[in-house]
């Protein structure tokens, strides 16, 4: 079946250190989506990357279909950072249906 | 401002009650969809609408009920709730069905059933 893994679960790190996140999929898919997960809840996009690398701002995104893995490269983190950071794919096998990871659980110390 | 709404955003219900949890969007998607969130759970697709007409349905249960009464509204409609139904449920909109769109995320209901 359709399975997607994020690694690590958790990550603590020193302010300004780097970090990357993975996602691995066991398909072939369709499209993906990293969003960041506020300790409140809230869902914020972070890239829609269904191939290749985007930038954005410390942020950067590699989805490598073939290799079947996304990953996302946090560069200088900041506390504000924090939080739950989740990958979401689409496999084309209905109207968008999102499949999420359980997620990467980023902690920032100062 | 905003741009999708959920309301309320947070509830508190009885066993057996019946709620509704309103989402209304103002990005002119035309696709929008039902996620829910348990405790330390993946975020789970429920429904997706496109035009207002259910294209997906993911929840086995028939007491979710999504309703569309305008282009940019769907609520969900629960009835009989059971403790289980606890969750954080998130509403979310993209241009159209699809992919190839990206997905926004409204900031969610967290709804707890006693």
């Amino acid at each position: 079946g359709q399975q997607v893994q994020q690694s690590p679960a958790s990550l603590v790190l020193q302010e300004g250190e780097n970090a990357e996140l993975q996602c691995n999929f066991s398909t072939s898919l369709n499209s993906m989506q990293w969003f960041y997960q506020r300790p409140g809840g809230s869902l914020v996009s972070l890239f829609y990357n269904p191939s290749g690398t985007k930038h954005s701002g410390r942020l950067t995104s590699t989805t490598v279909i073939k290799e079947r893995r996304s990953s996302l490269h946090i560069s200088s983190s900041q506390t504000t950072d924090s939080g739950t950071y989740l990958c979401a794919l689409d496999w084309g096998t209905g109207y968008q249906n999102f499949y999420f990871g359980k997620g990467t659980s980023l902690t920032v110390i100062p | 401002d905003p741009k999708i709404i959920q309301k309320p955003k947070y509830l508190v219900a009885v066993t057996g009650s019946e709620k509704i949890l309103i989402c209304e969007q103002y990005l002119g998607h035309n696709a929008m969809y039902w996620y829910r969130q348990s405790a330390k759970k993946p975020l789970e697709f429920m429904f997706s609408y496109s035009y207002q007409k259910l294209m997906d349905n993911q929840t086995a249960s028939s007491r979710f009920q999504p309703q569309s009464s305008k282009k940019n509204h769907l609520d969900l409609q629960i009835t009989a709730l059971k403790p289980d139904d606890s969750a954080t449920y998130f509403c979310a909109s993209s241009q159209d069905l699809g992919g190839r769109y990206e997905q926004y995320f409204g900031p969610g209901t967290r709804l707890t059933v006693l």
